[in-house]
């Protein structure tokens, strides 16, 4: 596509659901990454996908936390057991690595709500 | 990874002033990046400027980097109330293969 798209854009959940985040990347980008924005915080890094490469899981703040990443284009966020501390926007970007900078596209990100 | 920190943390002006933010990272780098990022959606990039380069314009904007110093600076010239937003600095990742890691920005307020 001609940008990074996320769905939902906005998502209000009850405090113990899981909740999947997806995200589809620009068609070609091999790097794909989450961030999560809590209201007036910078980004946290969560998760770094790269080729066919191992993801870098570094930044998932808690093993509710996964993803994954099918066929090297779409990417699902699943939090399982969400918490009221989970609510941030949680966004995604895609980049075409190996250009001497990985530049980073980002999608307008999916606003997620504990109740 | 290595991550940019933006300095100041927030930053009011009026409309015609202009606007100047410093960003300073730890490792030697062989560019950096700028990005806006409006009401909490997502990042935009602005610019970004090789280790070679001392200076480098884009409309409004201008960023200089000074490797020595491991510094880089954003200046918006003639601010305008829709350049009001949060301002981020990336160095690339230290490692190959490693992600950007963002700052906290500086948020940006032009009043008119």
């Amino acid at each position: 596509g001609a940008g990074v798209s996320q769905s939902p854009s906005n998502k209000v959940t009850e405090k113990g659901k899981d909740v999947e985040l997806r995200c589809d990347p620009i068609s070609g980008h091999t790097a794909l990454y989450w961030y999560r924005q809590s209201l007036g915080q910078g980004l946290e890094f969560l998760i770094y996908f790269q080729g066919n490469s191992a993801p870098d899981k570094s930044g998932l703040p808690s093993d509710r936390f996964s993803a994954e990443r099918t066929g090297g284009s779409v990417s699902t966020l699943t939090i399982q057991r969400t918490q009221q501390e989970d609510s941030a926007v949680y966004l995604c970007a895609s980049s075409l690595e190996g250009a001497g900078a990985n530049v980073l596209t980002f999608g307008a990100g999916s606003r997620l709500t504990v109740l | 990874s290595q991550q940019g920190e933006e300095d100041p943390q927030a930053l009011s002006i009026q409309e015609g002033e202009n606007a100047t933010m410093n960003c300073s990272y730890k490792t030697s780098i062989n560019n950096l990046q700028w990005y806006r990022q409006n009401s909490g959606r997502g990042l935009v990039h602005l610019i970004l400027i090789r280790s070679n380069e001392r200076e480098k314009h884009s409309g409004r904007l201008r960023v200089t980097l000074d490797t020595s110093k491991k510094s880089s600076s954003l200046l918006i010239t003639a601010s305008r109330a829709a350049d009001t937003a949060s301002y981020f600095c990336a160095p690339p990742a230290n490692q190959a293969g490693t992600a950007l890691i963002f700052g906290k920005g500086t948020t940006l307020s032009v009043s008119s």
